[in-house]
């Protein structure tokens, strides 16, 4: 299958760490990618390659990968964290996959 | 400063047509591939078609497959979408993304959006 399965929901207190899980036969052979989008916005490149930070994104955010899983972590939240965050990959036919989105709420 | 401004939505209804356009800046346009991604209202991200930097290739999601069909004017620095036979599901924000590698790799640089609304 070509589906990436988020959880549509992850909540956390400042300061805390979120962890947004994404799954999908794409991994570990296909690189992942993240985004965040606040409400009203364009969606913001975040992390690719799996685990690269793009410039200018706080080094609270990484990506890591395991087996089929790979993760989005937030160190230390913030309350400007809260948005919808959603996992990319490439699908067997060789284009853009996205996951079904999680909805970060900071308490 | 790379940008992406895209255009042309509104309100058109069923079986109706409508042509976005996406203007770029910023950076040399022709070099790379570019993206439709949409969104429906409270929904998530959906891949709608892409093309080469040159403009011979194209791919599209199958339910668009038959009704979309991208473009780019490299002299222009634009990018399009012709949507045809429009249905209510078409309903959406619909945006154009920068790849900066190749087709199917991920976007670098979003536009904000043109929102399409098919209704009677």
């Amino acid at each position: 299958s070509d589906e990436l399965t988020q959880p549509p929901s992850v909540s956390v207190s400042p300061g805390q760490t979120a962890r947004i899980t994404c799954s999908g036969d794409a991994f570990p052979k296909r690189y992942a990618y993240w985004y965040q989008q606040k409400p009203g916005q364009a969606p913001v490149l975040v992390i690719y390659k799996d685990s690269e930070r793009r410039s200018g994104i706080p080094e609270r955010f990484s990506g890591s990968s395991s087996g089929t899983t790979v993760t989005l972590t937030i160190s230390g939240v913030q309350a400007e964290d809260e948005a919808d965050y959603y996992c990319q990959s490439k699908d067997s036919a060789g284009t853009y996959v996205f996951g079904t989105g999680t909805k970060v709420t900071v308490l | 400063e790379v940008q992406l401004l895209e255009s042309g939505g509104g309100l058109v209804q069923p079986g109706g047509s409508l042509r976005l356009s996406c203007a770029a800046s910023g950076f040399t346009f022709r070099n790379y591939a570019m993206s439709w991604v949409r969104q429906a209202p409270g929904k998530g991200l959906e891949w709608v078609s892409a093309i080469s930097g040159g403009g011979a290739n194209t791919y599209y999601a199958d339910s668009v497959k038959g009704r979309f069909t991208v473009s780019r004017d490299n002299s222009k620095n634009t990018l399009y979408l012709q949507m045809n036979s429009l249905r209510a599901e078409d309903t959406a924000v619909y945006y154009c993304a920068r790849d900066p590698i190749a087709v199917a790799e991920y976007f670098d640089y979003w536009g904000q959006g043109t929102l399409v609304a098919v209704s009677s």
